[in-house]
């Protein structure tokens, strides 16, 4: 079965900073993939970033970016020059082949003016 | 392009009821999820369409769910003799496929009274 967590319930960001959200995972498979959504409050579920288990170099996309350490079993999101409209709920996600995603229970990231 | 589309986008129904929620995904999408979460959890998944079957329904809490994809498009998920304990947002999502990003729809909230 895989698994995904996310230690941080919450987590507080100063606007223009960067903010790392943790993410760990557990899978016996080879060949799988990571994925990261933002949900703000009015409850759509957003796709953000892709990570292929065979991905030599860390996704980026735009602010986002995601630090992979297979090793580790680590895919941190990190969000570069947060704004306002980053305060959301964020899940961490991992999928194998067509298998359904499964999700951690998510960080609540608040960004500060 | 359209992205993923729920209806209704609220339901409010009397514990016993039957309820229909409808999903109709983004055009040439394959694949099809239903997923359900609850407040404050990340969304979990209930079940997996590959085209017109279900390639997966693992997730279905017990016998008074089920969905059906009859046409490989539109998917409907059907709750009978629905209970306090089925209130939740469900939540559709479609992709291409193998590893690809699913998109998800605004969610149908479900209020059982």
């Amino acid at each position: 079965a895989q698994k995904i967590t996310q230690t941080q319930p919450g987590m507080f960001v100063q606007e223009k900073e960067a903010v790392t959200l943790d993410c760990t995972y557990d899978t016996s498979d080879q060949s799988y993939g990571l994925f990261w959504y933002k949900q703000p409050s009015s409850g759509e579920m957003i796709f953000l970033i892709y990570q292929g288990s065979y991905d030599e170099q860390n996704a980026t996309e735009g602010r986002y970016s995601l630090n992979f350490q297979k090793a580790r079993k680590s895919a941190n999101l990190v969000i570069s020059a947060s704004q306002l409209g980053d305060s959301a709920m964020y899940f961490c996600a991992i999928s194998s082949g067509n298998t359904p995603l499964v999700f951690g229970k998510g960080t609540r990231l608040s960004v500060i003016a | 392009g359209a992205g993923v589309s729920q209806t209704p986008s609220n339901k409010v129904t009397e514990k016993g009821k039957y309820v229909e929620l409808r999903c109709d995904p983004i055009s040439g999408h394959t694949a099809l999820y239903w997923y359900r979460q609850s407040l404050g959890q990340g969304p979990e998944f209930l079940i997996y369409f590959q085209g017109t079957g279900a390639a997966d329904d693992s997730g279905l809490p017990n016998d008074r769910f089920f969905a059906v994809r009859p046409e490989g498009s539109v998917s409907t998920l059907k709750i009978q003799r629905t209970e306090r304990g089925d209130s939740a947002v469900y939540l559709c999502a479609s992709s291409l496929g193998n590893l690809q990003p699913q998109h998800f729809g605004d969610g149908t909230r479900l209020s059982i009274l």
